[in-house]
């Protein structure tokens, strides 16, 4: 089946830095991809969806300025978390969808970035 | 908008026996499809199952089958024969019809543990 992957798995960074993740599709081509955020023992929300070429969408209360997210090619797209602070920690997971394929199987999550921030 | 509820957030059943998880979804959709995923610790979202609205039978896989109540709005989650490694989270889903259904709306979730 479809694979998505993010790296890093888990990333510990310090208040103010920034941090990269990165969303891939391993066997297909996702003109649109997701980015979910989910919190403790909550339930994932989706932040932004991210289409191949253009600028992402963002949900309501999601800031674009601090959660950059770049979809610059069919099989890539990266969430960067600019200035973090510890309430950005979080799990964040991306899910890519393969267009036309039909319910239910054409969106895939990637097994999710741990960010803790210090 | 559409919403998924989810009443229980913790749930026991003791190993080999069934156990049913609830979801109650609110649409306005004629034509919708509800989904079921398994979270276990390592935070990797598992699709379970997947039952369309016009379905006429209820969806099973496996050991998982849903427990389809459209007048009720409800798809209910129903495994059996519970093994330990059902441990997880489970999340009821549904397409989000205001990003025209590319994404996912969940719901709380249920965090079920097996017994030995």
């Amino acid at each position: 089946g479809a694979v998505v992957s993010q790296h890093p798995s888990w990333v510990i960074c310090k208040s103010g830095t920034s941090v990269k993740i990165e969303c891939r599709s391993l066997d297909f081509q996702a003109t649109t991809m997701f980015w979910y955020r989910q919190f403790p023992k909550q339930s994932l929300m989706l932040m932004a969806t991210s289409n191949e070429g253009s600028k992402a969408t963002y949900e309501q209360g999601v800031e674009k300025d601090k959660f950059l997210i770049n979809h610059a090619s069919l099989t890539l797209s990266t969430l960067t978390v600019t200035s973090a602070h510890p309430e950005d920690s979080s799990f964040y997971i991306c899910s890519a969808r393969i267009p036309g394929t039909g319910f239910p199987h054409e969106q895939y999550f990637g097994p999710g970035t741990r960010l803790t921030v210090t | 908008a559409q919403k998924i509820t989810q009443t229980q957030p913790g749930m026991f059943v003791q190993e080999k026996e069934a156990v049913t998880l609830d979801c109650t979804y609110d649409t306005s959709d004629q034509s919708y499809g509800l989904f079921w995923y398994k979270q276990p610790s390592s935070g990797e979202m598992i699709f379970l199952i997947y039952q369309g609205s016009y379905d006429e039978q209820n969806a099973t896989e496996g050991r998982y089958s849903l427990n389809f109540q459209k007048a009720r709005k409800s798809a209910n989650l129903v495994i059996s024969a519970s093994q330990l490694g059902d441990s997880a989270m489970y999340f009821c889903a549904m397409r989000d019809p205001d990003n025209y259904g590319q994404n996912f709306v969940f719901g709380p979730g249920t965090r079920l543990s097996v017994l030995p």
